[in-house]
């Protein structure tokens, strides 16, 4: 399995609190993303990295930042959480060069509830 | 950019194979095939990919007809533990940073 490490992986926080999470991997792979998941959504993407300090908005970019100092860790903020950024939160990674076109490795999840 | 769409579910038999159809009627000349599964509460995970024909590997085959404008992923003799979410993405080529989407995916429930 790929070495991706989402923390925390379960987080409630209440409304109008800054929240972070952490995508931590060891493949030195170029490229990172958030993604969310509601029920009925399927995944949809925050932000993605193609490199440090190289990030773009994806789908469902506000109320989100990202930010990455160093290949391995991408870091997504809700400045202040709302109840409907309740979901649960996965980062992923890829590699041009890992023989696959494209292909995403995707971290365990975190769950995050803001009440 | 290459929206995809799926059937929303699916049901099926222990033992039967399992085709999932795919379309993507603007797909660019550039962009390979990807296909994912997800279990709960885990992140999808890589199935086959392909450009054009056909590809198999020991999980799944993948059918890509010359237009490229839609692909069927197949499950042989699917057993329960195939319960999932299946997605079909339309991939970035290598060394672009493109965005990647996913649509809702489909749900198949795997019966005894």
């Amino acid at each position: 399995d790929a070495g991706i490490t989402q923390s925390p992986r379960h987080k409630v926080t209440e409304t109008g609190t800054p929240v972070t999470l952490r995508c931590h991997q060891t493949e030195n792979h170029r490229y990172m993303y958030w993604y969310r998941q509601d029920p009925g959504h399927g995944l949809r993407l925050i932000h993605y990295s193609y490199g440090v300090k190289d990030t773009d908005k994806g789908e469902v970019s506000d109320g989100y930042s990202v930010s990455r100092s160093k290949t391995e860790d991408f870091l997504l903020t809700l400045e202040s959480a709302t109840s409907s950024q309740t979901s649960v939160y996965f980062c992923a990674i890829s590699d041009p060069g890992s023989g696959r076109t494209g292909e995403l490795f995707f971290g365990e999840g975190s769950r995050l509830t803001v009440l | 950019l290459a929206k995809t769409t799926q059937p929303i579910s699916m049901d099926s038999y222990e033992g039967q194979e399992v085709n999932i159809t795919c379309s993507h009627n603007n797909i660019a000349t550039n962009d390979y095939i990807t296909w994912y599964q997800q279990f709960p509460s885990q992140g999808p995970r890589f199935i086959i990919q392909g450009y054009k024909t056909k590809v198999t590997n020991e999980v799944a085959s993948l059918f890509i007809p010359a237009d490229r404008k839609s692909s069927t992923l197949s499950l042989p003799r699917v057993s329960l533990s195939d319960t999932a979410v299946y997605y079909c993405l339309v991939a970035l080529p290598a060394g672009s940073a493109r965005q990647l989407t996913f649509g809702s995916g489909t749900q198949l429930t795997v019966l005894p």
